[in-house]
């Protein structure tokens, strides 16, 4: 499987600002995914990362909130624009792998815990 | 109706016994499914992923899989208090690369 990192870990920030967080995976991955996780909730789906095209958003999300980079196969960001406080959440970007079954696996990275003031 | 179905929990074991947990999915033409384990404050773990009909064990871990009766399962033999997590129930759905996540059911296993 592949080894994700991301930047920052967690930060606090003050409401109307933006924060740009990194995920770098060691090898190279078509699909990357954005999702989010509330207290005590389960994965939400923000965004899929294509390297070469749009990012794909789901219902609920959109650009201009969750504007997203995908330059290469190996890094993704995601930016959380003009922030509130609730956008508080854990930001968790994962990479889509194909096991030596042929199916697709989906792994995570550590994730980023944002708390908006 | 959610895509997948899980029950919240939570589910208290003893340690040393078998901690079973269920999944359920809407999807008929689904053809992969995956539990994942969550630590508090972690991010979801890959712990068994299954295709096929029938069970596949790793260790103290059994994935089960239905596709008739759309039944996924989870069971954890030797429960220990180290299994104590949030569990994830995932299926990749007819659409391609898509995947549906389950709310999690939260095992505690008591020493």
């Amino acid at each position: 499987s592949a080894v994700i990192s991301q930047k920052p870990s967690r930060d606090i920030c003050q409401r109307g600002t933006s924060l740009t967080i990194q995920c770098q995976v060691d090898s190279q991955v078509t699909m990357m995914f954005w999702y989010r996780q509330q207290p005590g909730q389960s994965l939400t789906l923000i965004a899929t990362a294509n390297q070469g095209s749009e990012a794909t958003y789901e219902s609920g999300f959109v650009i201009d909130k969750f504007p997203i980079s995908r330059p290469n196969l190996t890094f993704s960001t995601l930016t959380v624009s003009n922030m509130s406080p609730e956008d508080s959440s854990i930001y968790l970007c994962s990479v889509e792998w194909t096991s030596g079954s042929s199916y697709n696996e989906q792994f995570f990275g550590p994730g980023t815990r944002l708390t908006v003031l | 109706q959610k895509e997948v179905e899980q029950n919240s929990g939570p589910l208290s074991v003893p340690e040393g016994a078998i901690a079973s947990l269920n999944c359920t999915y809407s999807d008929r033409g689904s053809q992969s499914f995956f539990w994942y384990r969550q630590y508090s404050g972690k991010s979801p773990e890959l712990i068994m992923s299954i295709y096929s009909n029938g069970d596949k064990e790793d260790g103290r871990f059994t994935a089960q899989l239905n596709k008739a009766s759309q039944y996924v399962s989870l069971l954890i033999r030797d429960s220990q208090p180290s299994d104590s997590a949030t569990y994830l129930c995932a299926v990749n759905g007819k659409s391609f690369n898509k995947f549906y996540f389950g709310s999690g059911t939260k095992l505690n296993v008591k020493p």
